[in-house]
């Protein structure tokens, strides 16, 4: 079945730790997606990407980084520097831009500090 | 801009109808709705684009109004199934590469 998978599902950061969260799709979507969830918030784009070897920043960046070296695959490093890492990680993909046509999500990674 | 979201919380008993409404202050090129269980992912509903049309999926349809900039989402006859947080994701006309999300409307179905 094709999807989304997200991993881990739980993750814990130490201080001062990088920590990297996998999103692999095999939906052949071209555009990918990481979004921010915090409780009681809705969703805050941190990076896309429409291309493989391109992406842009979205509104939450800061502290984050990406790559996409592959169109399956779409990873999110939460570094030292974004001192409030603690929050659901979702990422998403779709054809297309993603605004004309539905955005595909995994299941999650919940990250905590330790 | 963020999309504003009314009412923020819904409760009904099973049967019931609801309207949940997405509001922009800048003109819109799509609205999104997805539906998003306690702890998973969100789930995909319906796309509307600008050209104020309405949709329909089993019980539940939306609208979209260009002229006030904002799209109605219709739950009729609620099931147990539809509890959940529904999110609506609007991509602007000046910027139609992401969406921009409201901050959601908890509803709550009881028997």
């Amino acid at each position: 079945d094709g999807g989304i998978t997200q991993s881990p599902k739980y993750l814990f950061r130490k201080e001062g730790q990088n920590v990297t969260l996998s999103c692999e799709q095999n939906l052949n979507h071209d555009a990918m997606y990481w979004y921010r969830q915090d409780p009681g918030q809705g969703l805050r784009l941190i990076y896309y990407s429409q291309i493989v070897n391109d992406f842009q920043k979205g509104d939450i960046a800061e502290g984050y980084s990406v790559s996409r070296e592959k169109k399956e695959s779409f990873p999110l490093t939460v570094t030292s520097a974004q001192k409030n890492p603690t929050a659901f990680y979702l990422c998403a993909s779709s054809t297309g831009t993603g605004v004309i046509q539905p955005q595909h999500f995994g299941d999650g990674t919940r990250l905590s500090i330790l | 801009q963020q999309p504003v979201q009314s009412p923020q919380a819904v409760i009904l008993r099973e049967g019931e109808d609801a309207v949940i409404n997405c509001s922009s202050s800048k003109a819109l090129y799509s609205v999104h709705w997805y539906r998003q269980k306690h702890g998973e992912a969100p789930v995909f509903l319906m796309i509307l684009l600008k050209g104020g049309e309405q949709k329909g999926h089993d019980k539940i349809s939306a609208s979209f109004n260009e002229k006030k900039q904002q799209s109605s989402l219709y739950l009729t006859a609620s099931q147990l199934s539809y509890s959940g947080t529904y999110f609506c994701g609007t991509a602007n006309a000046g910027n139609n590469r992401k969406l921009i999300w409201g901050l959601g409307t908890s509803l709550a179905v009881n028997p």
